[in-house]
């Protein structure tokens, strides 16, 4: 089935150092979306980057997108302890009316202030 | 910015009885979703609704579950019977249409004692 796994499952750096974390998947996609969600808390978009785009942007967060690999990536740079978040990437799969996401399990990002 | 609602935040309820979560999506949103997260694991989709209908559901999704837009603004998920095994954090989520990320709710956590 396709779905977005997240390595590494955990991630403890210190404030102001960059957080990368990784995302592999199974079959082709429309696109891929990464997701924020605080303790607790509900999931919130950060970034959507579509199967023809290799890299993009939005504040401190860039995205890859390699689709022969099938992988990507999420940079997060000069890190604050406000950051820390469980991030999930998420492939989206088409059905005949919209899609739908497959979540990975997700990476628990701590920084230290 | 423009949120999807949930209510109740909480819901507790013994195992057989009956619960309606509710969600009232986006306005100008076509697409909704309902999904679940049991504690420490994966995100997992429940259903998709479009134009009045269900146009997705998964296996989780059994005779059990059902869903109703019962007006142009709520989006309700109706648990028939709960069982013990159906606690954890319900999210609802919308898109105007498929090229968009999602906005999730804040979820309702339904414990089934």
């Amino acid at each position: 089935s396709q779905q977005g796994e997240e390595d590494p499952q955990a991630l403890s750096i210190q404030e102001g150092e960059n957080a990368t974390m990784n995302c592999s998947y199974k079959t082709s996609i429309n696109n891929l979306q990464w997701y924020r969600q605080n303790s607790g808390r509900g999931l919130v978009h950060l970034i959507l980057i579509r199967s023809n785009e290799r890299e993009k942007h939005s504040g401190r967060l860039r995205v890859t997108l390699d689709t022969s690999k099938k992988s990507s990536s999420l940079l997060i740079t000069a890190s604050r302890a406000a950051d820390t978040a469980s991030y999930f990437c998420a492939t989206v799969l088409m059905m005949e009316y919209g899609n739908k996401l497959v979540f990975g399990a997700g990476t628990i990002l701590r920084v230290k202030s | 910015e423009p949120e999807v609602t949930q209510t109740p935040s909480h819901q507790v309820t013994q195992m057989g009885q009956e619960v309606i979560l509710r969600c009232v999506p986006i306005s100008n949103h076509l697409y909704f979703y309902w999904y679940r997260q049991i504690l420490g694991q994966k995100v997992e989709f429940l259903v998709s609704f479009y134009n009045n209908e269900i146009s997705e559901k998964s296996e989780i999704f059994d005779d059990q579950f059902s869903v109703e837009r019962p007006d142009g603004s709520n989006f309700t998920l109706k648990i028939r019977s709960t069982k013990l095994e159906d606690s954890a954090m319900y999210f609802c989520a919308s898109i105007p249409n498929p090229n968009y990320g999602y906005t999730f709710g804040s979820g309702t956590r339904l414990t089934v004692v």
